[in-house]
């Protein structure tokens, strides 16, 4: 069935380091793919989405691209701040069910 | 934007007892769902309603858990009897349309539920 892979569990940066969170996919259809992000005390909230296939989604800085040929859906942002600690959600809708990836914690330190 | 507001934030229960997690979705929303998260990773799916019946469930939505939403008012997540595993943070979430379109779907704050 549908599914999204995230092997980062976690991921520790500097402020104004360069953000790369792994995200690769499995469908048999084209979907909208989605990041979501969840801050501490807050429920999963949507940062971008791309609708279509090798096109690239972009909001707050983070920039990621629907890439069919190697199925994935890298999440990057060129700098970080602190204030981007967060566990960061890969997210793939099936039908009526939106399966999320296993998360992967980053913490940006000062 | 859009809020769904989830009611308690907290609750501590007693092992066997009936719980009930409140769920006040978006108001022109049409989609309802909950989603289990445990140690503050992994979300996962635990049923989805609409026109008020249930859709589709996963295998954690066990036979002590039921939802509904009686004549439009609060989307409940019922547990009982609750055991010690049903520890975890629960998220209601809603959305326009079905997710398999485009739709974005918003999610509440959770409800923290530690039994004991």
């Amino acid at each position: 069935g549908d599914s999204v892979t995230q092997k980062q569990g976690q991921v520790t940066l500097s402020e104004d380091d360069f953000l790369f969170i792994n995200c690769t996919y499995s469908t048999t259809t084209y979907p909208t793919l989605f990041w979501y992000v969840q801050y501490p005390g807050q429920g999963p909230q949507l940062l971008l989405k791309v609708t279509t296939a090798n096109n690239k989604g972009i909001s707050r800085g983070f920039e990621a691209t629907y890439d069919k040929g190697t199925t994935s859906f890298h999440l990057q942002k060129a700098s970080v701040q602190e204030s981007d600690s967060a566990v960061y959600f890969c997210a793939l809708p099936n039908y009526n069910v939106l399966y999320f990836g296993s998360g992967t914690k980053l913490t940006v330190e000062p | 934007g859009p809020k769904v507001l989830q009611i308690p934030s907290h609750q501590i229960i007693d092992m066997g007892q009936m719980v009930t997690l409140n769920c006040d979705p978006v108001s022109n929303h049409l989609y309802f769902y909950w989603y289990k998260q445990i140690l503050g990773q992994q979300m996962e799916f635990l049923v989805n309603f609409y026109n008020g019946k249930v859709m589709e469930k996963s295998k954690l939505f066990k036979d002590q858990f039921s939802v509904e939403r009686p004549d439009g008012s609060y989307f409940t997540l019922k547990i009982q009897p609750t055991a010690l595993e049903d520890s975890a943070v629960y998220f209601c979430a809603s959305s326009l349309a079905g997710t398999g379109g485009r739709t974005e779907v918003f999610f509440g704050k959770g409800t923290r539920l530690t039994v004991v």
